[in-house]
């Protein structure tokens, strides 16, 4: 059964603080692995991640894949309390065009 | 970034009536779209699979005749809950697959409806 761990579940931070979120994975034929953002609504986009070893960079936000040890973290660097929010990693199996999320990291960061 | 839309966004019926919930994706054409649940405090769960001019394809534990769903076009897709009960009152989120060769593909999320059933 394809499954999508992330760690840790919860994280408090203060305003300035560097957080790493991480996800790890078991799926058949992996395609990809995404990275949303969920505040008060729907989740929204933030990385796509299909190969090892390069980083993807918005702005404060990093993230990386590893495909041989199967996770990726994403990295939040100056933490602004408008980060606060859950972060979802999902992933693709290959041959399907499903998701599979794994339960988020709720993250707060306090002024 | 794409756009994916939700009407409505919030809905509150009474038990035994059913709730249409339309999934528009409005500037790109999305063959495959996705339904999903979520509770609170808990992850996404996906219901279904809606494929443009096919018939969707649901999840284990899902109930086709309860969540119907029509992808009438590249664009639209809806989900009906019939005879919908307190227990499936919940946050339903579409997503709408943007596919366009390699290096492309990603999926865009709705705002969500939260639905009540009194």
């Amino acid at each position: 059964e394809d499954k999508v761990v992330q760690s840790p579940l919860s994280l408090v931070v203060h305003e300035g603080d560097t957080v790493t979120l991480n996800c790890s994975y078991e799926v058949t034929n992996f395609r990809s692995l995404l990275w949303y953002k969920q505040e008060k609504k729907a989740p929204t986009f933030l990385f796509m991640l299909t190969s090892s070893g390069i980083e993807k960079k918005s702005g404060r936000l990093s993230s990386i894949l590893d495909k041989k040890e199967l996770f990726s973290i994403l990295n939040i660097t100056a933490t602004q309390t408008g980060d606060s929010a859950i972060y979802l990693c999902a992933v693709g199996p290959g041959g399907s065009e499903k998701l599979v999320f794994g339960k988020g990291t709720k993250l707060t960061v306090n002024p | 970034g794409a756009v994916v839309s939700q009407h409505p966004s919030r809905v509150i019926c009474k038990s035994g009536t059913s709730v249409k919930i339309e999934c528009r994706s409005l500037d790109f054409q999305a063959t495959t779209m996705f339904w999903y649940r979520q509770f609170p405090k808990q992850s996404l769960m996906l219901m279904a699979t809606s494929n443009e001019g096919s018939k969707a394809t649901y999840e284990q534990g899902v109930e086709k005749d309860k969540f119907l769903i029509n992808h009438a076009s590249l664009t639209l897709s809806t989900l009906t809950v019939t005879s919908a009960h307190p227990e499936d009152s919940s946050f339903y989120i579409c997503s709408a697959r943007d596919y366009r060769g390699l290096g492309r593909d990603e999926q865009y999320f709705g705002p969500g409806t939260r639905l009540t059933v009194t």
